[in-house]
């Protein structure tokens, strides 16, 4: 099955600085890699996603990359902000189809002010 | 964006009593929903996916009759942990698929903290 690797596992920036939460992944099928945020006590929330038919994908101050050969993909967070702080969790999957979500094990990003 | 919810939000019960958690998206249809567990500091250990219909396919380890999963409906899927003990004490999500965007996100409920006395 599917194994995804999720480094660091703790990271802490300051305010305004940039961060990459980075993610490999065992399945060369996989072929859709979401991202999750998730505060403390809450629900993870979709944050940003890509599928493997394109390399990179922004929104705003958020990017995902995707490098299909070395089968990994990473997070970048421009211009970090105090609520960007939380646990961040990288998954794939394959799609279409049934396929589960796996999960890395988690970054707690904290951003000081 | 689509909504999930879960209910109740937080139970606590004895020792050898059981507990039903429900799962329900309320502004499409799910064909298939999972259901995640959520130790403390740790990432998200799906036990079983739900499929409407038919009966549920549960991950290694995760002991179908303890976990019974019902998914009568397109809206709703259930989780009863039967016969409950202290070890089952955790955060359970579910989540919900949603296809009929063309995408396979899933959305996730806002989770049911289950303490066993």
């Amino acid at each position: 099955g599917e194994n995804v690797e999720q480094h660091p596992s703790t990271l802490s920036v300051q305010e305004g600085d940039s961060a990459v939460i980075k993610c490999t992944y065992s399945d060369s099928a996989s072929n859709y890699f979401p991202w999750y945020k998730q505060e403390l006590g809450k629900r993870p929330q979709l944050i940003i996603d890509i599928r493997s038919n394109v390399g990179e994908k922004k929104d705003q101050r958020i990017a995902v990359t995707l490098n299909k050969t070395a089968k990994h993909f990473s997070l970048h967070i421009t211009e970090t902000q105090p609520e960007d702080s939380a646990v961040y969790f990288c998954a794939a999957s394959f799609i279409p189809g049934y396929s589960t979500l796996t999960f890395g094990k988690g970054t707690m990003l904290l951003v000081s002010p | 964006g689509a909504v999930v919810s879960q209910h109740p939000s937080r139970v606590i019960c004895k020792s050898g009593t059981s507990v039903k958690i429900e799962c329900r998206s309320l502004d499409f249809q799910a064909t298939t929903m999972f259901w995640y567990r959520q130790f403390p500091k740790q990432s998200l250990m799906l036990m079983a996916t739900s499929n409407e219909g038919s009966k549920a396919t549960y991950e290694q380890g995760v002991e179908k009759d303890k976990f019974l999963i019902n998914h009568a409906s397109l809206t709703l899927s259930t989780l009863t942990v039967t016969s409950a003990h202290p070890e089952d004490s955790s955060f359970y999500i579910c989540s919900a698929r949603r296809p009929d965007r063309g995408t396979d996100t899933q959305y996730f409920g806002p989770g049911t903290r289950l303490t066993v006395l």
